[in-house]
């Protein structure tokens, strides 16, 4: 129950295109979704992040999409560059556990140029 | 603002041995936690201190161990390593316990042969 499961495990795309990763959990007392990036030798970096109290929130090109009846989230990479090539990490976890965070295995993103 | 800083950045160990990460996390925060990253296992939990005081443990045997000084600098050990052992260890750090916006340091790369 304390699982996120993320998919997909790699994904590639065009320059320009869009980038649509997705995240499921079980927990129902989960309360928060952050969207870490990680880049080869750096730790992940928080990237954005939602509360089930809303349903989509967006941060330049970075849009979270959350379905609490589903209980999925997805992270959607508009206009996806070479730059955005790395690997994303979905995480999810409670306010009174506030320090533990249950990751995703990753999604290793490529952009080709 | 300076970030999270982790020393050493890499660490070679033999089987058997101990060894002691650092964590420095950044100015103003008080909760510290530590997580593990493998290839196959991913971004795994290990501890959370706030206060100089464990919130929160992970499944990881009693070899792990951690503790947080008055000045919320945080370390964790690891004794009697085993090969598995050998991973990136991140560590975290919040404002606050119940704060779950977390932000991540470079990582200290443990081998151990």
């Amino acid at each position: 129950q304390q699982q996120v499961k993320q998919s997909p495990q790699s994904l590639i795309v065009q320059k320009g295109g869009i980038s649509i990763i997705n995240c499921a959990y079980e927990n129902t007392a989960f309360d928060y979704f952050p969207w870490y990036q990680q880049f080869p030798g750096k730790g992940p970096a928080l990237l954005i992040a939602i509360r089930p109290d809303v349903s989509e929130k967006k941060e330049g090109r970075f849009t979270i999409s959350f379905n609490k009846s589903a209980k999925q989230f997805s992270l959607h990479i508009m206009d996806s560059q070479p730059g955005d090539s790395a690997t994303y990490f979905c995480a999810a976890s409670t306010d009174n556990q506030g320090g533990k965070l249950i990751f995703g295995q990753g999604t290793e993103l490529s952009v080709k140029p | 603002k300076a970030g999270v800083t982790q020393t050493p950045r890499y660490l070679i160990k033999t089987r058997g041995q101990q060894v002691t990460l650092s964590c420095s996390p950044i100015s103003g925060h008080r909760s510290v936690s530590w997580y593990q990253q493998t290839p196959g296992q991913g971004l795994q939990f290990l501890f959370e201190y706030f206060s100089e005081t464990q919130r929160n443990k992970g499944n990881f045997p009693g070899r792990f161990s951690g503790r947080q000084f008055s000045n919320s600098r945080s370390e964790m050990n690891v004794s009697t390593l085993e090969l598995g052992d050998s991973a990136l260890y991140l560590c975290a750090s919040s404002s606050s316990h119940w704060n779950t916006e977390a932000f991540f340091g470079q990582g200290t790369r443990l081998t151990v042969v």
